[in-house]
């Protein structure tokens, strides 16, 4: 079975430009996770999709947005890019069921702006 | 959920065990204990998880103490590809899925 897959795997983009992120899960897992990793942050989480529904977010602004497809698959959203956004991205997914809603990473969007 | 301590590194010689200790004390009865590692700029890598039975994968063996406030994650044979950072995290199941990563232990592995 495929793992989660993202797109793209890097990007750059200058201050005040708007990103989109694309996240594929893996098949059949209806939630997607979303992280932002930073060297001084360290990982942290963004918000989560299931159902195409947005049920936790993190503590980020509201610049950061997301939306999930019929399909599972996510993305994400960054407006107004400033110098602190550049980060990897990183998404989950799980399958949500009591009995296991383990999270699989995807391989992560390294972002730059300048 | 619960916070985790985890030691910032260790080291470790190529073919011997490494066991990666992580301290969670204020674990409560419905929360379980997940280790995943990440490889440099590379996305987390799921290894193990467990409630309060040791578990026991192709990847590692996860050692959890009676009162659970404490774990261990043990690799049999620790290799120069097992070189990551390691996060122990404790999370309650069923429910949103937001995973609190700390700062993890940095293992190095060596010849």
């Amino acid at each position: 079975k495929a793992g989660v897959t993202q797109t793209p795997r890097y990007l750059i983009k200058t201050r005040g430009q708007q990103v989109t992120l694309s996240c594929s899960p893996i098949s059949g897992h209806r939630s997607v996770s979303w992280y932002q990793q930073t060297p001084g942050q360290g990982l942290q989480f963004l918000f989560e999709y299931f159902s195409e529904t947005q049920r936790n977010k993190g503590n980020f602004p509201g610049r950061f947005s997301g939306r999930q497809f019929s399909n599972s698959r996510s993305e994400m959203n960054v407006s107004t890019l400033e110098l602190g956004d550049s980060a990897l991205y990183l998404c989950a997914s799980s399958l949500v069921e009591v009995s296991t809603d383990t999270q699989y990473f995807g391989p992560g969007t390294r972002l730059t702006v300048l | 959920d619960a916070k985790t301590t985890q030691p910032p590194s260790m080291d470790c010689a190529e073919g011997r065990a490494a066991n990666l200790p992580c301290n969670h004390s204020t674990i409560s009865g419905n929360e379980y204990v997940y280790w995943y590692r990440q490889i440099h700029s590379q996305g987390p890598q799921y290894i193990i998880h467990g409630l309060k039975n040791n578990e026991t994968n192709e990847m590692a063996s996860l050692i959890i103490t009676e009162d659970r406030k404490s774990s261990t994650l043990i690799l049999p044979h620790a290799t120069l590809r097992d070189t990551a950072v390691y996060y122990c995290i404790v999370k309650s199941r069923g429910t949103a899925s937001k995973l609190t990563f700390g700062t993890g232990t940095r293992l190095q592995v060596t010849l």
